[in-house]
């Protein structure tokens, strides 16, 4: 029934250490993203992929690595991971990217590194 | 980079009060959307916004896109405790079709 969903639900994991969050949606949309939420609450988009095509990519160290295998599906890959990458990221996804669209979004990952 | 300041950052009131919470920005947007996130999940869309001065309202609360389309509001009557939550606006530029650009969020409480 899950519209977008994310696995793990958490992570804890040592510095140094790479890792991969999974995001599937079942709503037939065309636009994934992924998003970090901090711990002030504040949300700011990574990247974004329509029809596993990448059309966002924001100011993102080159250690974060998403990968669309299908337009299902948006995983992210963080390499050497740091202190500062502890967060909520939140997977979403949108019928076609277009503007005044409804963004659907999954449960968030808690990721904490130590 | 756009920035959408709102307020009051955190707002604790009792159940039956009404409030306010401003997004305001300098930039101006293509269209503007209110999310309302509860703990330990996403962000769920309340409404979206895309006229200047349109007003629109969802049971009890109201919410409003500035003339110039850089301002909105989100007023609720008479809160609730199920109001708790994280309440965040997310406006959409003229030059890109999907970025989403969120406000820096409204804490509300409403207690018994």
């Amino acid at each position: 029934d899950t519209a977008v969903s994310q696995t793990p639900k958490y992570l804890v994991t040592q510095m140094g250490n790479d890792k991969s969050i999974k995001c599937e949606q079942n709503l037939g949309h065309d636009t994934m993203y992924w998003y970090k939420q901090d711990s002030k609450k504040f949300l700011k988009i990574m990247f974004s992929y329509n029809n596993k095509e990448l059309i966002i990519n924001e100011t993102v160290p080159n250690r974060f690595s998403p990968k669309s295998p299908d337009k299902a599906h948006l995983n992210l890959h963080i390499n050497s991971l740091e202190l500062g990458d502890s967060a909520v990221y939140f997977c979403a996804s949108s019928p076609s990217g277009r503007r005044g669209e409804t963004q659907y979004f999954g449960p968030g990952t808690r990721l904490l590194v130590l | 980079t756009q920035l959408l300041e709102q307020s009051p950052q955190f707002l604790s009131i009792q159940e039956g009060e009404n409030l306010t919470v401003y997004c305001n920005s300098s930039s101006v947007f293509s269209s503007l959307q209110w999310y309302r996130q509860e703990p330990g999940e996403g962000p769920v869309l309340l409404v979206t916004v895309v006229t200047g001065g349109e007003v629109k309202k969802l049971k009890r609360l109201t919410f409003q896109f500035g003339d110039a389309r850089k301002d909105s509001s989100l007023h609720i009557t008479a809160a609730q405790p199920g109001d708790t939550g994280l309440y965040l606006c997310a406006g959409r530029n003229t030059g890109t079709a999907s970025k989403l650009t969120f406000g820096t969020g409204t804490r509300l409480q409403v207690t018994l």
